[in-house]
């Protein structure tokens, strides 16, 4: 099993849909994740960092960790053509700071 | 919050050069970065972790010879592609954990990377 695992997609949704994206991970990472957007051509930006079970939200978006079942999601809320762009998960794996990334999913909001 | 400068942008080189690449944390200390790359339509890969004052840590399979990084100082890294060939044609992207304003948690933050061409 790899690290950190995502659907590559794409995930098409409309505009105004809640976009669900979600991520499975390992043991061999730690407790801590993050979700990045990442649009063409540029570098990823954070967009949130979870590292307790529940869920955190953030204006329109939820992360939510389930440590048990081992997967990270993150919901967008009202999703715009604008949030079209891959979704990286991200995971810090333990005892380092290294920061695993999953493949992406690649999401596209349809006006 | 934590901002990292990367230069160049671009660069277009002929195959045997070398390019130097600057990554540089703009309003904190980063005594770790970190050098990813990545290829279209793929995810990033960690290539090594620059420490401030030592010698690089890479990743299984990145050629340190090839990829020579260097971390002089807290606030810069340097990657350097030696004796570039087209395969080493990507975008390599340059991160530092800093302190994220919202949250007050250090994250990773990236720079904004380096297209790299070689003809």
């Amino acid at each position: 099993q790899k690290e950190v695992e995502q659907n590559s997609g794409p995930l098409s949704v409309p505009e105004g849909a809640i976009a669900s994206l979600n991520c499975t991970y390992s043991d061999r990472v730690s407790q801590s994740f993050f979700w990045y957007r990442q649009y063409s051509g540029k570098s990823p930006e954070l967009i949130m960092s979870i590292y307790s079970n529940g869920d955190k939200e953030d204006g329109r978006f939820t992360a939510q960790l389930n440590k048990a079942s081992q997967y990270v999601s993150l919901l967008i809320r009202d999703s715009q053509p604008s949030d079209s762009a891959t979704y990286l998960c991200a995971a810090t794996t333990t005892g380092t700071y290294k920061y695993i990334f999953g493949t992406g999913t690649r999401l596209k909001v349809l006006a | 919050g934590a901002v990292v400068s990367q230069h160049p942008s671009r660069v277009i080189c002929k195959s045997g050069t070398s390019v130097k690449i600057e990554c540089r944390s703009l309003d904190f200390q980063a005594t770790t970065m970190f050098w990813y790359r990545q290829f279209p339509k793929q995810s990033l890969m960690l290539m090594a972790t620059s420490n401030e004052g030592s010698k690089a840590t890479y990743e299984q399979g990145v050629e340190k010879d090839k990829f020579l990084i260097n971390h002089a100082s807290l606030t810069l890294s340097t990657l350097t592609v030696t004796s570039a060939h087209p395969e080493d044609s990507s975008f390599y992207i340059c991160s530092a954990r800093g302190q994220d304003r919202a949250s007050g948690a250090n994250v990773l933050t990236f720079g904004a990377g380096s297209r790299l061409t070689v003809l």
